[in-house]
Parts: C-alpha cells; sequence; structure tokens
C-alpha cells in the first residue's frame, strides 16, 4: 500500500503569513508523530496521536503551533505568524501503534522570507 | 534526559570498502530501541536497521551489521561492500520501550560519502 504523504512538499511563506501542513498516514496506523528538522540537524519530535488524541504536545516550539488530527487519520500542523527561525523540513511519521517502527514522510520544506 | 551523539559529521567510503559510523547515546531506561535510519537528497527517511537492548545478539541486514556495546551505551553501524547507492545522511535513534511517548530521539547525523 501507499506510504507516508506530506503536502505540500515545499512551501515557502512571508514572516507573519499561517502555514498548514497536511499528513496522511498509512491506512490504519493508529500513530502519528511530527518532527522538526532544521538543516544539517536530526529531526526533533514536536507532537504525537494516538488516533485523534493528542498524547504529546511537549516538543512544540511556542504556541504558535498547533496540530490536530480530527478523525484519527489525516493530521495537519498549523504554524500562525510564521518566523523565519521555523524554516525547516517538517517530517510527519505513523505506526502502527506507538510500539512499533515508525514510517516517514518525505516532509514538508517550509522557508520563511 | 535521553541524548543521541553521532561525533562523525562527514566519512567517506571507497567504493567496494567498508566502513563504520559511531553513535553513543544516555539513558537509563534499561529496555529499549535503537535504529540507524538513512537520509537521501529526497528527505524519505528510510529504516537501515533496528536493535532491541534486549538482545546481546547483534543485528545485520545483508550488508548492514550493527557493534551493540549496552554497556559502553555505543551502537556502530557497519557497511561492507559500500555502493554508491549507500551515499545518504545516516541518523542513529533512540526509542524508549516503557515510557511516556514512543518518540524517536535523533543525532545529528552523519553524511556518508561514497568514491567511486
Amino acid at each position: 500500500g501507499a506510504g507516508v504523504s506530506q503536502s505540500p512538499r515545499y512551501k515557502v511563506a512571508k514572516r507573519g503569513q499561517d502555514v498548514a501542513l497536511r499528513c496522511d498516514p498509512i491506512s490504519g496506523h493508529v500513530s502519528l508523530f511530527w518532527y522538526q528538522q532544521a538543516l544539517g540537524q536530526g529531526p526533533e519530535f514536536l507532537t504525537y496521536f494516538q488516533n485523534e488524541a493528542q498524547l504529546d504536545k511537549s516538543g512544540l516550539p511556542s504556541d504558535r503551533f498547533f496540530a490536530e488530527r480530527p478523525e484519527g487519520s489525516v493530521s495537519t500542523l498549523k504554524i500562525q505568524r510564521t518566523q523565519q527561525e521555523d524554516s525547516a523540513v517538517y517530517l510527519c511519521a505513523s505506526s502502527l501503534d506507538r510500539s512499533y517502527e515508525q514510517y516517514f514522510g518525505p516532509g514538508t520544506r517550509l522557508t520563511v522570507t | 534526559a535521553q541524548t543521541v551523539t553521532q561525533s562523525q559529521p562527514e566519512m567517506s567510503v571507497q567504493e567496494a570498502e567498508t566502513v563504520t559510523l559511531s553513535c553513543t547515546y544516555d539513558t537509563s531506561e534499561s529496555d529499549y530501541y535503537l535504529f540507524w535510519y538513512k537520509q537521501p537528497p529526497s528527505r524519505q527517511m528510510i529504516l537501515v536497521i533496528r536493535q532491541e537492548a534486549y538482545k546481546q545478539q547483534n543485528a545485520t541486514e545483508n550488508r548492514f551489521s550493527v557493534n551493540f556495546q549496552k554497556a559502553a551505551k555505543s551502537f556502530s553501524l557497519k557497511i561492507s561492500d559500500s555502493q554508491l547507492g549507500d551515499a545518504a545522511m545516516y541518523f542513529c535513534a533512540y526509542r524508549a520501550i516503557t515510557s511516556g511517548t514512543y518518540k524517536y530521539i535523533f543525532g545529528t547525523g552523519t553524511r556518508l560519502k561514497v568514491l567511486a
């Protein structure tokens, strides 16, 4: 079946704009994770969903970041009033359940100008 | 807090030769998973190999094998018979088993260049 997909693949936003990044997990995967990968760095955890419940949002860098997964499938990561330091690749990963291996999407590269 | 350290920002290997990428980690947990992921320029993270901490036997996957030293908290990746397609960023990652979120904690990565 299809893997994890993310859209858009590239997003350019002007400072102060709001953006929404979408993640389509593998069908049937209960757990969904968002990571932020700055240039030249490893991915860093942002938030985690088990079905529609957001069980951990400890990695969200500020209250401008908001994530949702209302029906336990597709997830959206929203960034309000984007800043230059938000420029990064945003990776989504899903797993059958939280203790299983995570499968990653191709990421969305966000550039804030 | 758990941390993962990759001290080699970049490594080079001749095609068909063997290379070892280093990774150390810190944790107070006794059970956990360790992973090596490959990230080519396309950015898609691909699982290379996985090791369960409670297993003493080192994991192997074809040309890829690990040297897992639990007491030393070391988890190196050996790539044998290197191929041009192995060129990529390699990330070491840790995941707890018993606690909380099951989020991955990644190192900063090692860029592997394969020379023809």
